[in-house]
């Protein structure tokens, strides 16, 4: 099946920094992924929509300028948290969907601990 | 963004009984998806619905797309602990994936 990665899986930070967490296909092209935001014991809240060499579409609510989304080719898109607080710590979850991918399916990363302090 | 109404919200069952959960939406999907989540991990597809009325199999997993596009439903037979985790569905329409609530369920040896 489709493989998806992230980088890191965990990153403590202090805050006032920025921290960046990558997403990479590994065996497929990824035209779009998602990023996902997940606090304990609930769903997952998608936070942008981000295709290959355009900008992110953000939910509404997401701060774009304080969420950076780049997706600078098919197989990595990165996020970058800007001026972390501690408000920000969380689980960050990237997804991939495939280029040729006649279905409708989303791939999952293995998601990234995120602890502001 | 919209988000589908699944239940039960937990489940605590016997090592070897039957789990059954559902998802249900007032949108009709193109494409129903079934996820678990481990903790501290993401969630892994599970099973993957493109038609209404499909019935698919995973295993022990059978998972059913509705007759009516709003719904679906996931099966496990014969549970055994490392069934443990949260599950999750989405329905899909063109480039827009919508989850569940999640259904978080408990498996007692």
């Amino acid at each position: 099946g489709a493989v998806v990665s992230q980088h890191p899986s965990r990153v403590i930070c202090k805050s006032g920094t920025s921290v960046k967490i990558e997403c990479r296909s590994l065996d497929f092209q990824a035209t779009t992924m998602f990023w996902y935001r997940q606090f304990p014991k609930q769903s997952l809240m998608l936070m942008a929509t981000s295709n290959e060499g355009s900008k992110a579409t953000y939910e509404q609510g997401v701060e774009k300028d304080k969420f950076l989304i780049n997706h600078a080719s098919l197989t990595l898109s990165t996020l970058t948290v800007t001026s972390a607080h501690p408000e920000d710590s969380s689980f960050y979850i990237c997804s991939a969907r495939g280029q040729r991918d006649a279905s409708y399916e989303q791939y999952f990363g293995p998601g990234t601990r995120l602890t502001v302090t | 963004g919209q988000q589908l109404n699944q239940s039960p919200q937990s489940m605590f069952i016997q090592e070897g009984e039957d789990v059954s959960m559902n998802c249900t939406s007032s949108s009709i999907f193109n494409t129903w998806l079934w996820y678990k989540q481990d903790p501290g991990e993401g969630p892994v597809l599970l099973i993957a619905l493109y038609k209404a009325g499909e019935l698919t199999s995973n295993g022990r997993l059978t998972a059913q797309f509705g007759i009516t596009r709003k719904d679906s439903f996931l099966n496990i037979s014969a549970s055994i602990p490392s069934d443990v985790g949260i599950y999750f569905c989405a329905g899909v329409t063109g480039n827009q994936f919508y989850f569940g609530t999640g259904t978080s369920l408990t498996v007692i040896p």
